[in-house]
């Protein structure tokens, strides 16, 4: 089975703080993601990656960075939260370059900004 | 423009009810496919099914059912007979060949919640 981990389930950071968020899959696949779930406004698409040292802004990109070191990690940076960073942040992976390729799914990490 | 459109912010229904909830979809792109996942309380995306645009034939697994319709564009989930671990955030999303170079990505509805009370 697919595997799709995210390093925290709650995070609870301060106005100003530099946040990291880490996502780990461990079934090679060359393409993660990074979505943030709001309610009534599903999920949206933040940052993309299809390769190792590769990334690629998504529909929200404003406010945040990424990084992928490793084919495995892709990691989410807030470099100064905000309290509109307060979400639930969900990490994705998939195989190949492809539109029917099906996206696997970490638990989420909510994370609250105060 | 590419957009997933799923009307039905919240349903209730009392268990062994049957429950449809509806996705429409618009894209000018003739292959694409479509989606349906669930989010149950524990917050992780299940995916459900993957549908191509070639392929109009309904699904049935089990209690769950799609009926596809590109005339109408429209992608439905039936779940037959519900039940109380039904309950959940249900996503319907659209992939297509051509996002910008970016093949695969999803383009998400905002989400059906589900609840189903015993």
């Amino acid at each position: 089975d697919v595997k799709v981990t995210q390093s925290s389930r709650y995070l609870v950071k301060r106005t100003g703080e530099k946040v990291f968020l880490e996502c780990v899959q461990d079934m090679d696949h060359e393409n993660m993601f990074w979505y943030r779930q709001d309610p009534g406004l599903g999920l949206r698409l933040i940052y993309f990656s299809y390769d190792v040292k590769m990334k690629e802004k998504g529909d929200i990109p404003e406010g945040y960075s990424v990084s992928r070191e490793k084919k495995e990690r892709f990691s989410l940076i807030l470099e100064s939260a905000s309290t509109n960073q307060t979400s639930m942040y969900l990490c994705a992976s998939s195989f190949g370059v492809s539109a029917k390729n099906i996206q696997y799914f970490g638990a989420g990490t909510r994370l609250s900004v105060l | 423009a590419q957009k997933v459109t799923q009307a039905q912010t919240e349903i209730s229904v009392v268990e062994k009810e049957d429950v449809t909830l509806d996705c429409v979809y618009e894209t000018r792109d003739t292959t694409y496919y479509l989606f349906w996942y669930k989010q149950p309380p524990s917050g992780e995306l299940v995916f459900l099914i993957r549908r191509n645009s070639f392929d109009e034939q309904n699904e049935i697994s089990g209690r769950y059912s799609w009926n596809f319709q590109k005339s109408t564009s429209s992608f439905n989930f039936t779940i037959t007979a519900s039940q109380v671990v039904d309950s959940a955030v249900y996503f319907c999303a659209l992939s297509f060949m051509n996002y910008g170079g970016s093949q695969g990505n999803l383009i998400f509805g905002k989400g059906t919640k589900l609840s189903v009370k015993p």
